[in-house]
């Protein structure tokens, strides 16, 4: 079955860090460029960032650039977000989406939730 | 940055149909895609390249884009197309991707 599935969602305090996974299967997952968008409760989606299939291209949102990082491992099929220095506002649904034929998401996983507070 | 404007809500009986508007500058010269979320769901790919179905996506779902609008037309809507609609578009000039605000739809 063709699917993306997240994990490492979670509280944590103001300030401090977390690392989401995504393991996808059923596709050849080297072939595609990923993402990660969020959504915050009752809010909209918003994207966060984009990773070229060998990880030597990546895009940030202006909201993350310089706390989140995407990287990827195509030999686990395994896709990652490091979010250091995180918000109250960075509290969301934070969901892995696969990029098709640049740039459309034709794939989404279920999602993990991100609450940060204290 | 790009901004891409939807309206908060559409509101149309069964049977009948809905359209949503995203708004853009020079939309039409971008490709726009649209998704569909049902309350405590992921997002669904709905149109893709303005106007093109994914399988599995009935007819009644069609897109259009010209000038600063696109449009996400539901003909004959359903009970079960109650949800909230995004369309989205890649800013080329910066690599990111925007999504508009979002339309909750509600069926009267």
């Amino acid at each position: 079955e063709v699917q993306l599935v997240e994990s490492g969602g979670g509280l944590v305090q103001p300030g401090g860090s977390l690392r989401l996974s995504c393991a996808a299967s059923g596709f050849t997952f080297s072939h595609y460029w990923m993402s990660w968008v969020r959504q915050a409760p009752g809010k909209g989606l918003e994207w966060v960032a984009n990773i070229k299939q060998d990880g030597s291209k990546k895009y940030y949102g202006d909201s993350v650039k310089g706390r989140f990082t995407i990287s990827r491992d195509n030999a686990k099929n395994s896709l990652y977000l490091q979010m250091n220095r995180l918000r109250a506002e960075d509290t969301a649904v934070y969901y892995c989406a696969r990029v098709s034929r640049l740039w459309y998401f034709d794939l989404w996983g279920r999602g993990t939730l991100v609450t940060v507070s204290s | 940055s790009y901004v891409l404007t939807q309206p908060p809500s559409v509101s149309v009986a069964p049977g009948k149909t809905a359209r949503i508007s995203c708004g853009g500058n020079s939309i039409g010269s971008k490709s726009v895609h649209w998704y569909q979320q049902k309350p405590g769901q992921a997002p669904v790919l709905l149109i893709y390249y303005d106007s093109d179905r994914p399988s599995g996506i009935p007819e009644r779902f069609s897109g259009s884009n010209s000038g600063n609008t696109a449009t996400l037309t539901i003909s004959r809507v359903e009970a079960g197309d109650e949800a909230d609609y995004y369309c989205q578009v890649w800013n080329s000039s910066i690599d990111h991707v925007v999504f508009g605000g979002g339309t909750k739809l509600t069926v009267l």
